[in-house]
């Protein structure tokens, strides 16, 4: 029943690891985003996906690199962790640019 | 690009009391979202609002565009509704601080 779903829900792992954080919405959405919120709860745009095509890409280092197979889901791959890739990364998706966005319950990815 | 500044940065109340949390955008918007995000992290959607009011249980939200800001209402506030809200412009993909509201006991 879950709209829009992320996995993992919490991602610990080392300094200079790559690790994956996906993303699927149920929800026949046709634009899909990734927002990272650091630790002062500040939430920024990523990355927009809308029908599978990247429409927006805020400067965000290119060791992030978002891969969507199929309008249901938008994954992030991140390569070569570091200390300040820490935060929470939310899942978003909605009808079209412009339109009511449903978000995901976020992963938490901490970084040793 | 749009900035969005929310008011005030914090807020303490008391169980019951109500209150007025404020969105300001600096440029004309066509489409506005207010989130809840509770303790435990989840964003949760409270109204799209791009003009106008709307009102959903103790809660209700009210649009100016052509004066470039909005307001959401908490009335008879609980416990429950601590956390922080966010106001974010959805065609521009901003959001705000936030304001972290607690209620408390």
């Amino acid at each position: 029943d879950t709209a829009v779903s992320q996995t993992p829900k919490y991602l610990v792992t080392q300094m200079g690891n790559d690790k994956s954080i996906k993303c699927e919405q149920n929800l026949g959405h046709d634009t899909m985003y990734w927002y990272k919120q650091d630790s002062k709860k500040f939430l920024k745009i990523m990355f927009s996906y809308n029908n599978k095509e990247l429409i927006i890409n805020e400067t965000v280092p290119n060791r992030f690199s978002p891969k969507s197979p199929d309008k249901a889901h938008l994954n992030l791959h991140i390569n070569s962790l570091e200390l300040g890739d820490s935060a929470v990364y939310f899942c978003a998706s909605s009808t079209q640019g412009g339109q009511p966005q449903h978000f995901g319950d976020g992963t938490r990815l901490s970084i040793l | 690009g749009i900035q969005v500044e929310q008011s005030p940065p914090d807020l303490i109340l008391q169980e019951g009391a109500n209150s007025t949390l404020r969105c300001n955008f600096s440029d004309s918007v066509n489409n506005l979202q207010w989130f809840h995000q509770n303790p435990w992290g989840q964003l949760i959607n409270l109204f799209y609002i791009p003009s106008g009011t709307k009102q959903n249980g103790r809660l209700s939200a009210t649009t100016v565009a052509t004066e470039r800001y909005s307001l959401l209402y908490i009335s008879s506030s609980q416990t429950t509704d601590s956390g922080v809200y966010f106001c974010a412009v959805i065609n521009d993909m901003r959001f705000g601080a936030g304001t972290r509201l607690t209620v408390k006991p």
